[in-house]
């Protein structure tokens, strides 16, 4: 069975630095590309951050670039995301998924593709 | 950025009858050189994190009943449930894929009336 799962999650106070982990199994994760999406109580998806199969290659949303940092162990079957200066508006629940196979295409640098598994996600809240 | 845009933010639809969701986006999300729109769609019930519904634009991920359908191109989308089931309630967004960011609609509540 493919699944993802996230932890690391926490009541952090701002300013404050977090590290998600997500744990994957049922396939070859090396294969992927991989997400991070967050969603704030009540609000809608957005995009986090995206990485290649070997690291060689990530990007980030503008409101998170410089503070967090995406990163993979491909021996562990493991995503990570690492979240300094965190700000109260950084609040979410914050989902890994795994960038379908299926349709669209990669270059070297980019992956236009949607993302066909979902992790139940882990909760960071941003609060003094 | 590409912005995706879904009406109506939410409808309440009879059991059995149609439910139709637009989502229009900022600019064309069709790639001309293999004609595909990039363009997916995701169902998300309470308490549980997305799910893939629909890919590039109107292909049915593995497992998806018959009855939710996609449509559209370029700039205008449309996802259909035909006939709606209680299983149905939830929220749905539209994502575009064709550039980086990857962004998403602000979601549709599908509830029963």
């Amino acid at each position: 069975e493919v699944q993802l799962v996230e932890s690391g999650g926490d009541l952090i106070q701002p300013g404050g630095s977090l590290r998600l982990s997500c744990v994957v199994s049922g396939f070859t994760f090396s294969n992927y590309w991989m997400d991070w999406v967050r969603q704030a109580p009540g609000k809608g998806l957005v995009w986090v951050s995206r990485i290649n199969r070997d690291e060689s290659s990530v990007s980030y949303a503008d409101s998170v670039r410089g503070r967090f940092t995406i990163s993979r162990d491909n021996a562990k079957n493991t995503l990570y995301l690492q979240m300094n200066s965190l700000r109260a508006e950084d609040t979410a629940v914050y989902y890994c998924a795994r960038v379908a196979a299926h349709d669209g295409y990669c270059t070297s640098t980019s992956c236009y593709r949607s993302s066909d598994i979902w992790g139940q996600g882990t909760m960071v809240t941003v609060s003094s | 950025d590409i912005v995706m845009t879904q009406s109506p933010d939410s409808l309440a639809v009879s059991l059995g009858e149609r439910a139709t969701i637009n989502c229009k986006s900022s600019q064309s999300v069709l790639l001309s050189s293999n004609n595909k729109n990039y363009l997916a769609w995701y169902q998300q019930k309470p308490g549980q994190p997305p799910k893939l519904l629909i890919y590039w634009a109107s292909t049915r991920e593995s497992g998806v009943p018959d009855r939710v359908s996609g449509s559209g191109s370029g700039t205008d989308f449309i996802l259909t449930i035909s006939s709606l089931q209680a299983e149905d309630v939830a929220v749905y967004y539209c994502q575009q894929y064709y550039n980086t960011p990857v962004t998403f609609g602000g979601g549709t509540k599908v509830e029963i009336k």
